[in-house]
């Protein structure tokens, strides 16, 4: 069965450095997502792509988000200056429909475990 | 999008029929119902979604009402590996892409 992938599963970093999460959706997917869980707390929506452009975000996502769709394949969320509250797991998401369709489903990966010290 | 609310945790034991209602009060005409599915430090799963009446796959069943204020998700004859986070999701299929989360349902099956 096709799935989305993520890398790395961890990543511990410092605080005020760059990182940048990736993710490969499943190939013939077109609408990629990006979520957020931290420890112990309900996963939150945090941006949706479409078509190599922002489709929604959060109020979370704030400048020093972005994300990018490289070369086709890859999926990245960078974060440019991270604080210590952006310690969580973050899930990649995608899907095949569009939200509309009779059944919408996203599938998600494994997720990133971010640690900002 | 439609609030919703469910129990914070359910324990059961393996081989029994588990249950869990979602009430969701002020669900909107084009609103779907989505369960998710969530084990520790993985992402979640799709269950099952539906509009109305019910439905069946292979992993669970979903009961709808028909005033659609409430839903209840039916895991049949449950086993030690279905302890996960439940999520009851509502949302209008044509407006938005984002997915909402809960706080879900977290259930333990015990031996």
């Amino acid at each position: 069965e096709p799935e989305v992938t993520q890398t790395p599963s961890h990543q511990v970093t410092q605080m005020g450095q760059e990182v940048i999460l990736r993710c490969v959706p499943i190939s013939n997917h077109l609408y990629f997502y990006w979520y957020r869980q931290i420890l112990g707390q309900k996963v939150e929506f945090l941006v949706s792509f479409y078509n190599n452009e922002i489709s929604e975000k959060s109020e979370i996502f704030d400048d020093q988000f972005s994300v990018e769709r490289p070369d086709g394949s890859n999926f990245t969320l960078k974060i440019r200056s991270t604080k210590l509250e952006d310690s969580a797991m973050y899930f990649c998401a995608s899907s095949e429909s569009l939200a509309g369709d009779d059944l919408y489903e996203q599938y998600f990966g494994p997720g990133t475990r971010l640690t900002v010290t | 999008l439609a609030k919703t609310t469910q129990p914070i945790s359910m324990d059961s034991y393996e081989g029994q029929e588990v249950n869990i209602t979602c009430s969701h009060n002020n669900i909107a005409t084009n609103d779907y119902i989505t369960w998710y599915q969530q084990f520790p430090s993985q992402g979640p799963r799709f269950i099952i979604q539906g509009y109305k009446t019910k439905v069946t796959n292979e992993v669970a069943s979903l009961f709808i009402p028909a005033d659609r204020k409430s839903s209840t998700l039916s895991l049949p004859r449950v086993s030690l590996s279905d302890t996960a986070v439940y999520y009851c999701l509502v949302g209008d299929n044509d407006s938005s892409y984002k997915l909402i989360f809960g706080s879900g349902t977290r259930l333990l099956v015990r031996p």
